[in-house]
C-alpha cells in the first residue's frame, strides 16, 4: 500500500479553471505538508497542518486553498489557475512537527496549465 | 542570498568514484539537517539525516559544520544507482518543521 498517495498524478486544465488535488496518508501520522516544484526544479513549502489545525502558511496567493478534514487527509483546492501555477506538487507527511521529524512525500501531481 | 546553496551540478563521474557534495545554509538557529536523494520525475526521498558528529551509512558518510554553517555528504564506491539529484534539507528552529530545501545537485554516474 502507497504510504502518501495523491490524485491525481496528471492535472491538464486551462487558464482560469478551479482544480483540486487531494491527498491521503496512511502512516499514521499527524503533521501533512504541501510542497511546490517549479520548472527550476525549486521545491518550496506552501503549507503544514497538524492534526487538522494550519500550521504554516508561507506566502501564498489565496487562491489555494488548503483543507484537512481529518488528520489523515489534507487537500488543495485551487481558484482561477494562471499559467504560472504549473509545477509538481508534492504532498507530505510526518510524525508530528518537529523539526527533526522525516518526512515522507507522494509520487506529486503534476500540474500544466494551458 | 538562497537560505540553503548547494554546489551547482552537474557532476558527472564513473563507476567506484568518491564524489563529495557541500552546501551552506544562512539561518544559524537552524536546528535539523538532512540529504534527500530525488530520482528523475520522482519524490524526494530521505537519504540520510546529519548530525553535527557526523554520520555514516554505508558508502554514504555526512558531516555538518555548525559554526560555518556548512554540510557534506560524501558518496564511495559510487553505483550507476546513484545516479540522482541530491538535495540539501535544513529545518529552521521552531517553524513547525517546515523543510527548506536547497536547488540540488545533479549526479550522474557512468559505466
Amino acid at each position: 500500500d502507497t504510504a502518501v498517495s495523491q490524485t491525481p498524478k496528471y492535472l491538464v486544465t486551462q487558464m482560469g479553471n478551479d482544480k483540486s488535488i487531494k491527498c491521503e496518508q496512511n502512516l499514521g501520522h499527524d503533521t501533512m505538508y504541501w510542497y511546490k516544484q517549479d520548472s527550476k526544479k525549486f521545491l518550496k513549502i506552501m503549507f503544514s497542518y497538524n492534526n487538522k489545525e494550519l500550521i504554516i502558511n508561507e506566502t501564498v496567493p489565496n487562491r489555494f486553498s488548503p483543507k484537512s478534514p481529518d488528520k489523515a487527509h489534507l487537500n488543495l483546492h485551487i481558484n482561477s489557475l494562471e499559467l504560472g501555477d504549473s509545477a509538481v506538487y508534492f504532498c507530505a507527511s510526518s510524525h508530528g512537527f518537529g523539526s527533526n521529524q522525516p518526512q515522507h512525500f507522494g509520487d506529486g501531481t503534476r500540474l500544466s496549465i494551458l | 542570498r538562497k537560505e540553503v546553496e548547494q554546489d551547482p551540478g552537474p557532476f558527472n563521474v564513473p563507476e567506484g568514484a568518491t564524489v563529495a557534495f557541500n552546501c551552506t545554509y544562512s539561518n544559524s538557529a537552524s536546528q535539523s539537517f538532512f540529504w534527500y536523494r530525488q530520482d528523475c520525475r520522482k519524490e524526494p526521498k530521505l537519504l540520510m539525516s546529519v548530525y553535527s558528529s557526523g554520520n555514516e551509512d554505508g558508502r554514504f558518510t555526512a558531516q555538518l559544520n555548525r559554526a560555518s554553517q556548512y554540510i557534506s555528504l560524501l558518496i564511495r564506491d559510487s553505483k550507476l544507482s546513484d545516479s540522482a539529484t541530491y538535495l540539501c534539507v535544513v529545518t529552521p528552529y521552531n517553524q513547525g518543521g517546515k523543510l527548506i530545501f536547497g536547488q540540488g545537485t545533479e549526479l550522474s554516474v557512468k559505466p
